[in-house]
């Protein structure tokens, strides 16, 4: 089992649109988790970090976190095609903090 | 603020030839990581070093691959020798601890290709 499992794509909206991107993790213990934007050649930037359950907002962009069910998502509201990337989830634990990071889905936003 | 910064870019060797990568973190942080990333993949963690000592390096191929970090400051990850599936971005990253957790920042990483 993967430790931090996302559907790869590519998903595909209008502009306009929610974009919904889910991720599930594996480590029980896990305590921060995180969302990254990679665009095509570019290295990953972080975008939204959520450490307690419940929903995240900020701008267009809102994290949620479900601890009991190991999943996290992001929705974002009003997607642009400026969107399309490739959105990666990562997970943080204890100990050494070790981030494990998701395949990534890709994320196509049509004009 | 100065980012991450990384060199070289682009590198192209042989296999069985021999490369190294330099990091050089945001100033302040004392968490240093080194990622692979191949293409379509995720990043996949080699090594995380707390100043200038190893916090992790279990997914590191010690047979080929080392790294070190001098005086809590500048990295070097070396490959030696090189083999056609080191085929990949690396990405190094520093961090702080901000709230509940290590939010990471990444250097523009330098693409190997072994052929």
């Amino acid at each position: 089992q993967k430790e931090v499992e996302q559907n790869s794509g590519p998903l595909s909206v209008p502009e306009g649109a929610i974009a919904s991107l889910n991720c599930t993790y594996s480590d029980r213990v896990s305590q921060s988790f995180f969302w990254y934007r990679q665009y095509s050649g570019k290295s990953p930037e972080l975008i939204m970090s959520i450490y307690s359950n419940g929903d995240k907002e900020d701008g267009r962009f809102t994290a949620q976190l479900n601890k009991a069910s190991q999943y996290v998502s992001l929705l974002i509201r009003d997607s642009q095609p400026s969107d399309s990337a490739t959105y990666l989830c990562a997970v943080s634990g204890t100990g050494g903090f070790k981030t494990i990071f998701g395949a990534g889905t890709r994320l196509f936003v049509k004009a | 603020e100065a980012g991450v910064a990384q060199s070289p870019r682009y590198k192209i060797i042989e296999k069985r030839q021999s490369v190294a990568f330099w990091c050089n973190p945001i100033s302040g942080h004392a968490t240093l990581y080194w990622y692979q990333q191949i293409l379509g993949q995720g990043p996949k963690l080699l090594i995380q070093f707390q100043n200038n000592g190893v916090v992790d390096d279990s997914q590191l191929p010690k047979d080929r691959f080392s790294a070190e970090r001098l005086k809590g400051v500048d990295s070097t990850l070396k490959i030696q020798p090189a083999k056609l599936e080191d085929s990949a971005v690396y990405l190094c990253a520093s961090s702080f601890r901000q709230g509940g957790g290590e939010k990471l920042f990444f250097g523009s990483g330098t693409q190997l290709s072994v052929l």
